[in-house]
């Protein structure tokens, strides 16, 4: 079945620097994708819908600026935390879902990007 | 914000059937009900999906009612390995089919 992938799984980072976070679409060419975080006993929150080709769409609350989204190609969206700081320590969790298909079909998540910014 | 509200935790004995109610009181015509779920530090899993009839797979059945306000999933022999969170989800279709997560319901398999 489709599988979306993500990369690192683990990072470690020193604050003040900048972290680059991707998701891979493996079988599937997935023209939107979305980007979530999730802290300790917390749900999953949705930060962005990547759009292939065009801007990513932020969720209220969400600094555009300080979370960069980057869906280049059709397999691909990166997600880079700029000037990390220990706050934004959080596992990153990305989905994708299959254009192909009816829109009532699942979505696939990655394994997940746990961040420990020090 | 998450159309659904679950219990925040349930216990099963292993072996038993695990019922998991959900509700979605304001969910439209057209939304689907989707249910996933975590396991510790991984990404959600999904089990299964339905907007009106009742579904079945390999994993579980999803029960959705006539008035589809509300909806039980069944895991019919809970196992061990079924301890997780579970997620209840209306999908947002007009929103690119974003999934907005409630907070679940940790379920505990003992043995």
């Amino acid at each position: 079945g489709a599988v979306v992938s993500q990369h690192p799984s683990r990072v470690i980072c020193k604050s003040g620097t900048s972290v680059k976070i991707e998701c891979r679409s493996l079988d599937f060419q997935a023209t939107t994708m979305f980007w979530y975080r999730q802290f300790p006993k917390q749900s999953l929150m949705l930060m962005a819908t990547s759009n292939e080709g065009s801007k990513a769409t932020y969720e209220q609350g969400v600094e555009k600026d300080k979370f960069l989204i980057n869906h280049a190609s059709l397999t691909l969206s990166t997600l880079t935390v700029t000037s990390a700081h220990p706050e934004d320590s959080s596992f990153y969790i990305c989905s994708a879902s299959d254009p192909q298909k009816p829109m009532n079909t699942e979505a696939f998540f990655g394994q997940g990007t746990r961040l420990t910014v020090v | 914000d998450a159309k659904t509200t679950q219990p925040p935790s349930m216990d099963c004995a292993e072996g038993r059937a695990a019922n998991l109610p959900c509700n979605h009181s304001t969910i439209s015509g057209n939304e689907y009900v989707y249910w996933y779920r975590q396991i510790h530090s991984q990404g959600p899993q999904y089990i299964i999906h339905g907007l009106k009839n009742n579904e079945t797979n390999e994993m579980a059945s999803l029960i959705i009612t006539e008035d589809r306000k509300s909806s039980t999933l069944i895991l019919p022999h809970a196992t061990l390995r079924d301890t997780a969170v579970y997620y209840c989800i209306v999908r947002d279709y007009n929103q690119g089919g974003k999934l907005i997560f409630g907070q679940g319901t940790e379920l505990s398999v003992k043995p």
